[in-house]
């Protein structure tokens, strides 16, 4: 029932764009983007409600392709900040309203 | 600040002992939910409550239980503990009613180290 997430890791300089992949084997209802910086507790980005939904907040943005089970969170113009590890998290259709599976997470590091 | 306090911070039990952690919400959110974190598997439900009164089992509950007496407290019971079970335990809660359109608030976790 986990999302798959790809990739494990990335490494960026500043100023350069990353895409992390999320994928579902399930009919998808939504899916939530988590970020973790290192020892402190995972913090909401966003959720995606509608297949082919596209959000933004700040420079980091996401879509959701509902019939491939699909969502991808695209990081533009990196910046220091943005170093931590990115989980994705997808609530099932016709499950349980709000149980929230998450990836494995996608460790993002960015040097100056 | 309206949000979510786990106790204790950190812990190291022995092996058999009988262990509860705390976790208290201030935002009358509906849905708690319990999770583990270890290196590599990212975060996986153990137990989930929907409302006051009931709870679920997630991906992994086994050794694991929960009550859900008011809107407020979520605690963890491990009954004995093992050593597998040595882990980040983060709380979280919801507003189940929306939808979880404003996503999951978590706790700052607890540290637990069974040996």
């Amino acid at each position: 029932q986990q999302p798959v997430q790809s990739p494990q890791a990335v490494i960026l300089r500043e100023g350069e764009d990353a895409v992390i992949n999320c994928s579902s084997s399930k009919a998808l209802y939504s899916v939530h983007w988590y970020r973790q910086k290192h020892g402190e507790a995972p913090v909401f980005l966003m959720i995606l409600l509608k297949g082919g939904e596209q959000k933004g907040h700040d420079k980091i943005s996401a879509s959701f392709n509902e019939k491939k089970q699909q969502s991808s969170l695209y990081l533009t113009a990196s910046q220091l900040s943005y170093s931590g590890t990115y989980f994705c998290g997808t609530v099932h259709r016709g499950s349980t309203l709000g149980r929230l599976y998450f990836g494995r997470g996608t460790q993002l590091t960015v040097w100056p | 600040i309206a949000g979510i306090t786990q106790a204790p911070t950190s812990q190291i039990l022995a092996a058999g002992r009988r262990m509860t952690l705390r976790c208290t919400q201030d935002m009358r959110h509906n849905a708690m939910y319990w999770y583990r974190q270890d290196l590599g598997l990212g975060l996986r439900l153990i137990h989930y409550s929907n409302t006051a009164g009931t709870t679920g089992k997630g991906e992994v509950p086994d050794g694991y239980s929960v009550s859900r007496a008011n809107t407020d407290d979520f605690p963890l019971t491990l009954a004995s503990a093992v050593p597998s079970q040595t882990s980040v335990y983060f709380c979280a809660s919801s507003d189940s009613l929306r939808g979880s359109i404003d996503g999951y608030t978590f706790g700052s976790g607890t540290r637990l180290t069974v040996v």
